[in-house]
């Protein structure tokens, strides 16, 4: 079946611009993660889905960063007046369980944003 | 807090050598964890994974011995093809669900 999607692959902008980015979990998967990966670096958490909630929110870096899911699947993550220091890959993962420590997160291929 | 550790890179080998990569943890109480592997313009896969003390992850023939007593979860692999080129990163999840990675590990394979 389909894995998760990520779109856009590669997103350009420039500073001070607003930008929405979206992920297309595997059906079915209730839990639903962002990350950030900047280069040379392992991903970082930003925020933790279960169904329509965001139940961990913890690894947001400030308010300019919001991320909805509200129908359960698909999920937005909202960037407010973009900084160079946001560009990064955004990746999305998502797992079937109840987000438990041992639950497989199956990645997306990311996307690319560059803020200038 | 949690941290994992591994060897930088890049890794470069040829085709059947043996491969390591290191990675070693800090985490409090026992944590679970898991490499996974980043192909050229792919997403993060899971690559094998150990939940407890003494356990042996396996996967393509990779291998990883969860080592609580050194704090290790070192990946090998007895003889490395040209596809086994790719970023590795040892992760941990402990006391919740959010993993933290290490930095990443590029191998290099060459014919």
């Amino acid at each position: 079946g389909a894995g998760v999607s990520q779109t856009p692959s590669n997103k350009v902008t420039e500073k001070g611009k607003y930008v929405e980015l979206r992920c297309d979990p595997i059906s079915g998967h209730t839990a639903l993660y962002w990350y950030r990966q900047s280069l040379g670096q392992g991903p970082e958490f930003l925020i933790y889905f279960q169904g329509t909630g965001a139940a961990d929110d913890s690894g947001l870096p400030n308010d300019r960063f919001f991320a909805v899911r509200p129908e359960g699947s698909v999920s937005t993550l909202k960037i407010q007046r973009t900084e160079r220091g946001d560009s990064a890959v955004y990746l999305c993962a998502s797992s079937l369980g109840s987000g438990g420590a041992t639950d497989t997160q199956y990645f997306g291929p990311g996307t690319r944003l560059t803020v200038l | 807090g949690n941290s994992v550790t591994q060897m930088e890179g890049p890794v470069t080998l040829s085709e059947e050598a043996f491969l390591t990569i290191n990675c070693t943890y800090t985490a409090t109480g026992y944590p679970s964890l898991f490499w996974y592997v980043q192909y050229p313009g792919e997403g993060l896969q899971l690559l094998l994974k150990a939940t407890k003390a003494d356990d042996k992850g396996s996967n393509k023939g990779f291998e990883a011995t969860y080592r609580k007593e050194t704090t290790s979860f070192h990946l090998e692999k007895g003889s490395v093809q040209v596809s086994d080129s790719a970023v590795y990163f040892c992760a941990l999840t402990g006391g919740s669900y959010i993993p933290t990675f290490g930095r990443g590990t590029s191998l290099i394979v060459h014919p």
